[in-house]
C-alpha cells in the first residue's frame, strides 16, 4: 500500500521566518495531496491541497509544491506567526475506486513559532 | 451548523469491557472513516464506509468493528478493548467517494484502556 514519509518531525522557527515541511510518497498512482493543520487539542483541518496535474499552489502565506517525478511534495509557510504553531500532516490519496476517498497520512510535523 | 460529532470525547475503561464510540455527520456525506492518532505515526485509517451497509477495512482494523445502518451514523465498536488501543480517535466524512473531496474531522475521542 501507499507509504508517506514526513520530515522533519519537529520544527522550531523564529517569528517572521519561513518554514518548510517535506513529504515523500511511494505510489505513483497518487493523485491528490492535502495538508492538514491540527492545533493543540483540536481536530485536523484542511489548509491547502494540490492535485497531481498541478506543480504549485499558493494561498496567502502558504504554498504547496509537487514533484511527481521524485514523488515528493512540500508545504511552505512564509512570514510565520505564533498562530502557525501546530502539528501539520501531509497526506496522499491513490485513486482506487474500491478504496474511495482513502487518505494515507504522514507522521506529522510539530511546528513551533517563537516570538 | 455543518459538522461531524463524536461521543464520548473522553473515555477511560478497563481491558475487555465492550465500548462504542459514536460518530454522526449532518452533511449528507457518503464517505465516512475512522482514524487513530498516535505520536509519530500520524493518522492511520481503521475502517471506512462508502455508503449505507458498505464498510471495509483500513490499515489497522484489528480489534475494531463498525456498522453503517444509516447514512449519518458510523459507530466504532471495541468488543474487547486492550491497552494497545489507548489512542486518540477521529471520525471523518466527505461528500463523495471519489473526486477531490475534503475530509471533515470530528472533535476526537481520547480513549484510555487500563
Amino acid at each position: 500500500g501507499e507509504n508517506v514519509e514526513q520530515h522533519p518531525s519537529t520544527l522550531s522557527v523564529q517569528e517572521g521566518d519561513s518554514a518548510v515541511i517535506k513529504c515523500t510518497y511511494s505510489d505513483s498512482a497518487s493523485n491528490y495531496f492535502p495538508w492538514y493543520k491540527q492545533e493543540l487539542g483540536k481536530r485536523p483541518q484542511l489548509i491547502i491541497d494540490i492535485r497531481s496535474n498541478v506543480g504549485e499552489k499558493k494561498d496567502q502565506r502558504i504554498a504547496v509544491t509537487l514533484n511527481k517525478t521524485a514523488k515528493h511534495f512540500s508545504l511552505h509557510i512564509t512570514e510565520t506567526q505564533p498562530e502557525d504553531s501546530a502539528v501539520y500532516f501531509c497526506a496522499s490519496r491513490v485513486m482506487i475506486k474500491a478504496a474511495g476517498n482513502k487518505l494515507t497520512f504522514g507522521g506529522g510535523t510539530r511546528v513551533l513559532v517563537k516570538p | 451548523e455543518a459538522q461531524v460529532t463524536q461521543n464520548p470525547r473522553y473515555l477511560i475503561t478497563v481491558t475487555g469491557k465492550k465500548l462504542t464510540v459514536t460518530c454522526s455527520q449532518n452533511m449528507n456525506h457518503e464517505y465516512m472513516s475512522w482514524y487513530r492518532q498516535d505520536p509519530g505515526l500520524g493518522l492511520r485509517q481503521i475502517y471506512y464506509s462508502m455508503n449505507v451497509e458498505v464498510t471495509d477495512k483500513g490499515d489497522v482494523p484489528e480489534g475494531y468493528k463498525v456498522s453503517r445502518k444509516e447514512k449519518r451514523n458510523f459507530p466504532l465498536i471495541l468488543e474487547s478493548p486492550s491497552p494497545n488501543q489507548t489512542s486518540l480517535y477521529f471520525c471523518a466524512s466527505s461528500l463523495g467517494t471519489s473526486g477531490y473531496n475534503e475530509q471533515f474531522f470530528g472533535p476526537g475521542t481520547r480513549l484510555t484502556v487500563l
